[in-house]
């Protein structure tokens, strides 16, 4: 099984409706992360979350918000959906302890992603 | 700012072809330098990694050897194969607050 798993995959919606994406680990990390992807963009940071307590915005938080319903869950919704909204999602998650020179310490380990497309 | 520059893509090569994928990096302090490799339908792996100046990271038949006086992190591999085939990222993270920024991507097509 995978450790960084999305639901869904796909998902087609309409302007307006509210989407909620999930990401599930089994990694037993304590941080997780929202990112998406856009052709020529590279990855943009949407919001991340050090442990349950603590949520942060990332670059590219409007529009968007979270919950950590527990150390392995890590939500993104989109309250009302818009076009330009359409892109890919990732999630990922890391471990916050080993120090600078373990490898665990610094590798995002990413969930399959989950394609939106809003109409 | 912080930032990472990729050469465009999609770099198209015969099997068995020198790569080599540009990348280049402006950030205050020392940054460690990654590579995430994207197979199509997957998310993304880590491919290598450096932390300091003057490391080489190493996998797969990749290297890239972190070079501060260029503020480069350039990915080369001897002899790609069609497996190689992916969309490569060029990341870094500061230490100040452990974001990764990445680059935009290249696209790698490899014809047998």
């Amino acid at each position: 099984d995978a450790d960084v798993t999305q639901t869904p995959r796909n998902r087609i919606t309409k302007t307006g409706k509210r989407i909620m994406l999930e990401c599930s680990q089994t990694k037993g990390h304590d941080r997780m992360y929202w990112y998406r992807q856009d052709p020529g963009l590279g990855l943009r940071l949407i919001y991340y979350s050090f442990d349950v307590k603590d949520i942060n915005k990332g670059e590219i938080s409007d529009g968007y918000s979270v919950s950590r319903q527990a150390q392995a869950k890590f939500s993104l919704s989109l309250e009302s959906a818009i076009p330009n909204q359409t892109a890919l999602y990732f999630c990922a998650t890391r471990t916050g302890t080993g120090g600078m020179t373990s490898g665990a310490y610094n590798e995002q380990f990413f969930g399959p992603g989950t394609r939106l497309t809003v109409l | 700012g912080n930032s990472v520059t990729q050469m465009e893509g999609p770099v198209t090569l015969s099997e068995e072809a020198f790569l080599t994928i540009n990348c280049t990096y402006t950030a205050t302090g020392y940054p460690s330098l990654f590579w995430y490799v994207q197979y199509p339908g997957e998310g993304l792996q880590l491919l290598l990694k450096a932390t300091k100046a003057d490391d080489k990271g190493s996998n797969k038949g990749f290297e890239a050897t972190y070079r501060k006086e260029t503020t480069s992190f350039h990915l080369e591999k001897g002899s790609v194969q069609v497996s190689d085939s992916a969309v490569y990222f060029c990341a870094l993270r500061l230490d100040s607050n452990y974001q990764l920024i990445w680059g935009a991507g290249t696209k790698l097509i490899i014809k047998p």
